[in-house]
């Protein structure tokens, strides 16, 4: 069975500051997409960022980055730049690649606070 | 277009009546998930249907719980008897039919879920 783990249930940063979410997960497959998720007030799930366990390259998406170490299993996320609207629920999520998987398993989420 | 939908947003309910929650997913997706966020916790499985085929129920915690999809499109998760560690957010989710190939994955597009309260 698959685990993801986020091991900081609250963090908060300054705007215009840098922070770094973490997420580590148990698998003993070798083909699997991991995500980060949003979730702000409003309850709708956005995917921020994906990765593909099968590429080296961290995954991008504007002021979003990935540390994807395989090896170690650990898949932190870096908001670059913080902005009062990234304050939200950040969840962890993994899952096996291939036509016969459906199932997202998800870590128990990172509260992240932006202050002015 | 339009992206996933969920009725009612918010339900309020006594111990032991029974409700019911209904998702739309995106137009032309075949395949959909319910997921259940309790307090403090990540989301949990509890069902994925894909098209005509029987779905995988594997993850609905009693048999107090229970889903159909009519016509392969809307869903509804029917709670019986409901109790109050039934209180949570459900969240429902749509896809495009999973892709073959062993490193294929089709986006799970979420809707703003149901929060129910059961006093």
């Amino acid at each position: 069975a698959q685990t993801v783990t986020q091991s900081q249930p609250e963090m908060s940063v300054q705007e215009a500051e840098t922070v770094t979410l973490s997420c580590t997960y148990d698998t003993s497959e070798n083909n699997y997409y991991l995500f980060w998720y949003k979730q702000p007030p409003s309850r709708q799930m956005i995917l921020v960022i994906r990765q593909e366990a099968y590429k080296q390259q961290n995954a991008t998406e504007n002021r979003f980055s990935v540390n994807f170490q395989k090896a170690a299993k650990s898949f932190s996320l870096k908001i670059s730049d913080s902005q009062l609207g990234d304050t939200a629920m950040y969840f962890c999520a993994f899952i096996i690649s291939g036509a016969g998987s459906y199932q997202l398993t998800f870590g128990k989420g990172t509260k992240l606070s932006v202050i002015p | 277009g339009a992206g996933v939908s969920q009725s009612p947003s918010n339900k309020v309910t006594e111990k032991g009546k029974d409700v019911e929650l209904r998702c739309d997913p995106i137009s032309g997706h075949t395949a959909l998930y319910w997921y259940r966020q309790s307090l403090g916790q990540g989301l949990e499985f509890l069902i994925y249907f894909q098209g005509n085929s029987a779905p995988d129920k594997s993850g609905l915690p009693s048999d107090r719980f229970s889903a159909e999809r009519t016509g392969g499109s809307v869903s509804t998760l029917t709670i019986q008897r409901t109790q109050q560690e039934d209180s949570a957010v459900y969240l429902c989710a749509s896809s495009l039919r999973l892709a073959g190939g062993p490193r294929s994955y089709n986006e799970q597009f979420f809707g703003p879920g149901t929060r129910l309260t059961v006093l």
